[in-house]
């Protein structure tokens, strides 16, 4: 199992581009989530997703997108990018077994905009 | 609501030294509580968890937690601190229910643990 992967590992952007952040994951888990990382701030949650078809906001969604169309697939799409997200970005992937929310993360992506 | 307060954004040890990396939570429900370890350029990896029964829990490389209720507590322990233990490490709790279905995490904002010779 390659778990959970992410790509790219890293990324410059200009202000105003937008891209799109991949995450996929091989382990059937039913629950994704999208954090970001920031110095002294631990990781805040995005978006997160109990389903295909299913997502919803966590504690900073401003500035962001997502969608679930597969099991496997989570991507994260920038729409306006501004310096305030420069940040590294993690997906995870979870299961609940009674009730518990085990993460598996990826690698993350380190972005940059100017 | 729930959150997790860590106490010290840096710890600094000399290696064989006691490990201590504290954590206080909130929750309006009984919490489940994770302790994850990140590496340098790395993502973050599950060193241990407390859903229920016993309330010392060991989890990989030596490291152990003890949750307690009346504190509202789940410190992370380790007898002798070793070199490759330098990390920055996160405290995590969610809202604990067998019928809850999905909880999301909250993360305390973590704190580095430096290892000298």
């Amino acid at each position: 199992n390659a778990g959970v992967t992410q790509t790219p590992k890293f990324q410059v952007l200009k202000t105003g581009q937008s891209m799109t952040l991949q995450c996929a994951q091989d382990m059937n888990h039913e629950y994704m989530s999208w954090y970001r990382q920031d110095p002294g701030m631990g990781l805040r949650l995005i978006h997160y997703s109990v389903g295909a078809g299913i997502t919803d906001q966590g504690e900073v969604p401003n500035g962001y997108n997502v969608s679930r169309s597969t099991t496997e697939d989570f991507p994260l799409r920038l729409l306006s990018a501004a310096p305030s997200q420069t940040s590294v970005y993690f997906c995870a992937s979870s299961y609940t077994a009674s009730g518990v929310n085990e993460q598996y993360f990826g690698p993350g992506t380190r972005l940059t905009v100017t | 609501a729930q959150s997790v307060t860590q106490l010290g954004s840096h710890v600094s040890v000399s290696e064989g030294a006691l490990v201590l990396l504290r954590c206080n939570y909130s929750s309006s429900v009984p919490p489940y509580l994770f302790w994850y370890v990140q590496y340098p350029n790395q993502g973050l990896q599950l060193l241990l968890k407390y859903t229920t029964g016993a309330t010392l829990v060991k989890g990989i490389n030596g490291f152990e937690a003890e949750f307690k209720k009346s504190e509202t507590s789940f410190h992370l322990t380790k007898p002798s601190a070793h070199m490759s233990d330098a990390a920055e490490y996160f405290c995590a709790v969610s809202e604990g229910s067998e019928n809850s279905g999905y909880s999301t995490l909250t993360f305390g904002k973590g704190t580095m643990l430096l290892v000298s010779p």
